[in-house]
């Protein structure tokens, strides 16, 4: 079975600081996809990054970075320059690569609150 | 462009009465469309998925039960609430081709509080 462990249940940072949200997965897949969310508080899942298993490059969006390693089945979500808009919660998702429907399994997600 | 939506926003049910969640896609045709739950400080649980009008997948047994009577809408039912389906419900969709690949974009989700 699938699992996303997401072990930082919240995390506060003052605004600018740099703050790094692991996850760690489980899949016995060869082929999967991993994924972020934000939720902020309104409570809609914001998507923010797909990678593959075959791509372990980083991967760099303003302020976001990814960095994907097969080596210890991680995919950690670092936010540079942290603002106050970034306060949401923050769920990793894996996805089975079997059947016709992306079926997503989710961490419990991580709360980071910015404070200036 | 494509946009989804639910409702109610924000529903509260005695035990013992029926619900019904409504979800409508817009913009695209045949999409994937799933049902997810997330009970408080907990992770998102899938409930149903369905690739097609008239079919449905159920991953956890409970009181809930989905239908798609229409190409673009999912809805989400029970005939008798519980305590325990108090949580934030989620529909989500994704092109039917983008299957088991691709990324799920959510709707702003129906609180439900069962008293």
């Amino acid at each position: 079975a699938q699992k996303v462990t997401q072990a930082q249940t919240e995390i506060s940072v003052v605004e600018k600081e740099d703050v790094t949200l692991d996850c760690v997965y489980e899949t016995r897949d060869t082929t999967y996809y991993l994924f972020w969310y934000k939720q902020p508080p309104s409570g809609e899942l914001v998507f923010l990054i797909r990678r593959n298993s075959f791509d372990e490059q980083n991967e760099i969006s303003g302020r976001y970075s990814w960095n994907f390693q097969k080596s210890t089945s991680s995919f950690n979500f670092t936010i540079t320059a942290s603002q106050v808009v970034d306060s949401a919660v923050y769920f990793c998702a894996l996805s089975e690569t079997t059947g016709t429907a992306s079926k997503l399994t989710f961490g419990t997600g991580t709360r980071l609150q910015v404070t200036l | 462009s494509q946009t989804i939506h639910q409702w109610p926003a924000t529903l509260v049910q005695p035990v013992g009465s029926p619900l019904s969640l409504e979800c409508t896609v817009e913009g695209t045709s045949n999409p994937n469309l799933y049902w997810y739950r997330q009970a408080a400080g907990r992770g998102l649980q899938l409930l149903f998925y369905s690739i097609g009008i008239d079919q449905i997948s159920s991953e956890v047994p409970q009181n809930l039960s989905a239908s798609r009577p229409q190409d673009r809408q999912f809805i989400l039912s029970s005939k008798k609430l519980l305590l325990s389906d108090s949580g934030f419900y989620l529909c989500a969709w994704n092109p039917h081709d983008r299957g088991t690949t691709g990324e799920l974009f959510f709707g702003e989700g129906s609180r439900l509080t069962v008293l």
